[in-house]
């Protein structure tokens, strides 16, 4: 079972639309978990960043976290041409180091 | 705002020569890292630098693999004898507390 599995998608929206992108993890030691953002040949940028389950807002974003049933979710509101990017979840546990799912390709159409 | 910086964005190199990355990390950050992504794969963890010293490595970060914090600011990772499937991207990252990481640009390395 792979620690960290992510829906590749590609996952096509009209403009205005609410996106749902969701992770699902094995293992039970990740305490911190992130969204981050990343546009083709570039760097990762990080989204989003929470600690333990619940949810965090940040404008059009929204993450939430159930770590009984080990799934992270990222919400986008009123979503626009310019989110189309691929949507990487990660993770880190006690070993101090990120491990990404494998990115959901995400396009907003106008 | 604050960003990690890589140079060269594209470098290409025979088999078997040797290639160093450079990363210039955020100025008050003190964890640093070197993440790869091979082309249509996930991004994986290499090695963790902290106190000028590697705080943790994955199995790829073998005898091959070398980091290196000269002075304040640059912090690079040599690959010794490059295979081609060391072709990736190498992205640096750079942490205030050793979770939050944001990442640079990276440099594209393709091995020929």
């Amino acid at each position: 079972q792979k620690e960290v599995e992510q829906d590749p998608g590609p996952l096509s929206v009209p403009e205005g639309a609410i996106v749902s992108l969701n992770c699902t993890y094995s293992n039970s030691a990740f305490q911190y978990f992130m969204w981050y953002r990343q546009y083709s040949r570039k760097g990762p940028e990080l989204l989003m960043y929470t600690y333990s389950s619940g949810n965090k807002e940040d404008g059009r974003f929204t993450a939430q976290v159930d770590k009984s049933s080990k799934y992270i979710s990222l919400f986008i509101r009123d979503s626009q041409p310019s989110d189309s990017a691929t949507y990487l979840c990660a993770m880190i546990g006690s070993a101090r180091q990120l491990t990404f799912g494998s990115g959901t390709q995400l396009t907003v159409l106008p | 705002e604050p960003e990690v910086t890589q140079t060269p964005s594209h470098q290409v190199t025979q088999m078997g020569q040797e290639v160093i990355l450079r990363c210039v990390p955020i100025s008050n950050h003190l964890y640093f890292y070197w993440y790869r992504q091979i082309l249509g794969q996930k991004v994986e963890f290499l090695v963790s630098f902290y106190n000028n010293e590697i705080s943790e490595k994955s199995e790829i970060f073998d005898d091959q693999f070398s980091v290196e914090r000269p002075d304040g600011s640059n912090f690079t990772l040599k690959i010794r004898s490059t295979k081609l499937e060391d072709s990736a991207m190498y992205f640096c990252a750079s942490s205030r507390d050793d979770t939050e990481a944001f990442f640079g640009q990276g440099t594209r390395l393709t091995v020929v």
